[in-house]
């Protein structure tokens, strides 16, 4: 069973507009969010986080926000520019333990 | 650093053969985890190591697959036999206390 979850597989935005990736998440222990991003032939690499005694967290045109009372969490890429093309992994984890990451989001930037 | 090191970087392999996949960690990092990407499950755990020693493998599917670390700076994963269904990207990952993972390049393994 996916304790994390992206439902959307694919999404695309103009260049230049917000980009804005959902996960939502069915484990209330998990105190710790990730967003990492991927291009192709290559690893992961970590994006953003996000503790649960926040609700915000934002570097540079990257802004997390996490819901816990929904168990959501989005990530808000603004503006939008054609190097954002990637997939995106949603991951969490409870008090130090394992990441355990979502199935991913393609983002396609549109010229 | 030289980050992550995995190998090789791609593997095609006839089923039932043995397959081995090799990481190098980043020196100092005391945690390593060996992930599973395809497109049906996503990035799975398969196991994950604190100072060499095996702390979860419950993510290891079925009897064939093996992990080892025998000193802080390598790893391997092994199936053996291999299967078709096991064809993914296999990706290696460290970090220090246990959180900002650094992840490897991974290597493609195919089965036919």
């Amino acid at each position: 069973d996916q304790q994390v979850k992206q439902n959307s597989p694919s999404l695309s935005v103009q260049e230049g507009r917000i980009s804005i990736l959902n996960c939502d998440y069915t484990n209330s222990m998990f105190d710790y969010f990730l967003w990492y991003k991927k291009y192709p032939a290559e690893g992961p690499t970590f994006l953003i986080s996000i503790s649960s005694i926040k609700d915000k967290n934002e570097d540079g045109r990257f802004t997390v926000f996490l819901n816990k009372s929904a168990k959501h969490l989005s990530l808000h890429i603004v503006p939008s520019q054609p190097g954002d093309s990637a997939v995106y992994f949603c991951a969490a984890s409870a008090r130090d333990d394992k990441i355990i990451f979502g199935k991913g989001t393609r983002l396609h930037i549109l010229p | 650093d030289a980050g992550v090191i995995q190998s090789p970087r791609h593997e095609v392999t006839e089923m039932g053969q043995e397959v081995t996949l090799r990481c190098k960690p980043i020196s100092g990092h005391d945690y390593l985890f060996w992930y599973r990407q395809t497109m049906m499950r996503g990035l799975e755990l398969l196991i994950y190591f604190n100072n060499n020693v095996p702390i979860d493998d419950s993510g290891m599917p079925e009897d064939r697959f093996s992990a080892k670390m025998p000193n802080a700076s390598f790893s391997t994963l092994k199936i053996q036999p291999s299967e078709p269904r096991d064809s993914a990207v296999y990706f290696c990952a460290s970090s220090l206390g246990g959180h900002g993972y650094t992840f490897g390049s991974g290597t493609r393994l195919t089965v036919v």
